[in-house]
């Protein structure tokens, strides 16, 4: 069964700074990956999406790489803002969606 | 057509009653999820259909929940006879093409919070 984690399960950071977030998975035989933002008590918006066929993908200040060989993918997040303050969720598709727990990123003004 | 709608968006019920939630996926999506959440975790599949026909069930969907798609396009599922560790955000997700697709995208709704007393 695939196994996804995400380190650190929180974090907090300086408004302005640089920071990556982590994901891996055990199972390399994946279709694509999927980053998510969720706020609390809401549901998940998509983020990023990375074919199996894709290193990375880019969307304004986040940039997602893909290194499925060892079962790892990285959130970029560029330039901080406390509206970026949510938990990100990565989800690798085999049979279906895998989720990971999350990393609850709290970035301070 | 506005994305996923999930009803309703908060249930608080008392231990042994029925539950009952609905989603109404995009509209051209062909396949339809439903994740279970609880605080601090990540979302838990519990079962997935494609047009219809439901796929897979996770182990976690004890004989106490049904899910059905009828018509291939809402969902609704339903927990009888609910315990306190029903309570969870009940989540719908909908996408085109399946998860063998490299360029399928999983869109999700609001939730469903249910408490159980």
């Amino acid at each position: 069964k695939q196994e996804v984690t995400q380190i650190p399960a929180a974090l907090s950071v300086p408004e302005g700074e640089n920071l990556v977030l982590n994901c891996s998975f055990t199972d390399s035989a994946i279709y694509n990956l999927q980053w998510f933002r969720q706020d609390p008590g809401k549901g998940l918006t998509s983020l990023l999406l990375i074919q199996s066929s894709q290193r990375e993908q880019t969307s304004g200040r986040l940039n997602a790489s893909l290194d499925k060989s060892s079962g790892r993918s990285t959130l970029y997040i560029a330039a901080s803002q406390p509206g970026d303050s949510a938990t990100y969720l990565c989800a690798v598709t085999g049979n279906q969606f895998y989720f990971g727990t999350g990393t609850s990123l709290t970035v301070i003004p | 057509d506005t994305g996923v709608s999930q009803d309703p968006r908060h249930k608080i019920t008392k231990r042994g009653q029925n539950v009952t939630f609905r989603c109404d996926p995009i509209s051209e999506h062909n396949r339809l999820y439903w994740y279970r959440q609880t605080l601090g975790q990540g979302p838990e599949f519990l079962t997935y259909f494609q047009n219809e026909a439901q796929l897979e069930k996770s182990r976690l969907l004890s004989d106490r929940f049904s899910a059905e798609r009828p018509k291939g396009s809402f969902s609704t599922l339903e927990i009888q006879r609910t315990e306190q560790g029903d309570s969870a955000m009940y989540l719908c997700a909908s996408s085109f093409g399946g998860a063998f697709s490299g360029a399928n995208v999983l869109t999700f709704g609001a939730g469903s919070r249910l408490t159980v007393l």
